[in-house]
């Protein structure tokens, strides 16, 4: 079994402060771990994921995350908001044992304030 | 290569109608995958193909869910006899099967059932 829980359902930040979104996951084997984001009305777009290499992972637009298997958490971490990364934000947990489907969490929105 | 496409992008019909999405996914990813995102929540597994063969259906899914994918390339989902907890946004992703972790996907079809 695999799971994620997002423990914010909302994050408010003033812009040029840091952003953290925390992500705990559950899986019974090996996981692999994503971010994704979704704009308004937009399609889902990857922000970055782990596959066991580095775990400091760097994704795009200045983001990244850093899987800590001790406390099963890939939290999501920017050193400086802007405006336009107010949107909601996606911890997905795969694995070998679910024949690599993704399990999504329930999502942060990000708001961010001028 | 033109990505995950989805059709049509808005969908509203009325209780008790019968509806089809379409998702064309890119040519040469032969796993294929809906999910379904309501308001306020994560994406939820639905149902998934590998070419034609459909591997497994979601509890989510009731007897009024069907999905094909007849030639193991575009795939269709009906609703049958909508409801309005029907009323959801329906995402399609692709992937290439010795890309465990290489999704893409569409920007879904919403519907809303009045």
């Amino acid at each position: 079994a695999q799971s994620v829980t997002q423990l914010d359902s909302h994050v408010s930040v003033s812009e040029g402060t840091p952003v953290l979104l925390r992500c705990n996951y559950s899986s019974s084997y090996s996981p692999s771990l994503f971010w994704y984001v979704q704009h308004p009305n937009k399609g889902l777009q990857l922000l970055l994921k782990y596959t066991s290499a580095a775990t400091l992972v760097k994704g795009i637009n200045g983001f990244e995350a850093e899987f800590k298997k001790s406390e099963t958490s890939f939290h999501l971490t920017k050193p400086s908001a802007h405006m336009s990364d107010a949107a909601e934000y996606f911890c997905v947990v795969s694995s070998f044992s679910n024949d690599y489907k993704l399990s999504f969490g329930a999502g942060t929105t990000v708001t961010v304030r001028a | 290569d033109t990505g995950v496409s989805q059709n049509p992008r808005h969908k509203i019909t009325k209780r008790g109608q019968n509806v089809t999405f379409r998702c064309d996914p890119i040519s040469e990813h032969n796993r294929l995958y809906w999910y379904r995102q309501t308001l306020g929540q994560g994406p939820e597994f639905l149902t998934y193909f590998q070419n034609e063969a459909q591997l497994e259906k979601s509890r989510l899914l009731s007897d009024r869910f069907s999905a094909e994918r007849p030639k193991g390339s575009f795939s269709t989902l009906e609703i049958q006899r909508t409801e309005q907890g029907d009323s959801a946004m329906y995402l399609c992703a692709s992937r290439q099967d010795r890309d465990v972790l290489g999704y893409t996907f569409g920007s879904g079809t919403r519907l809303t059932v009045v």
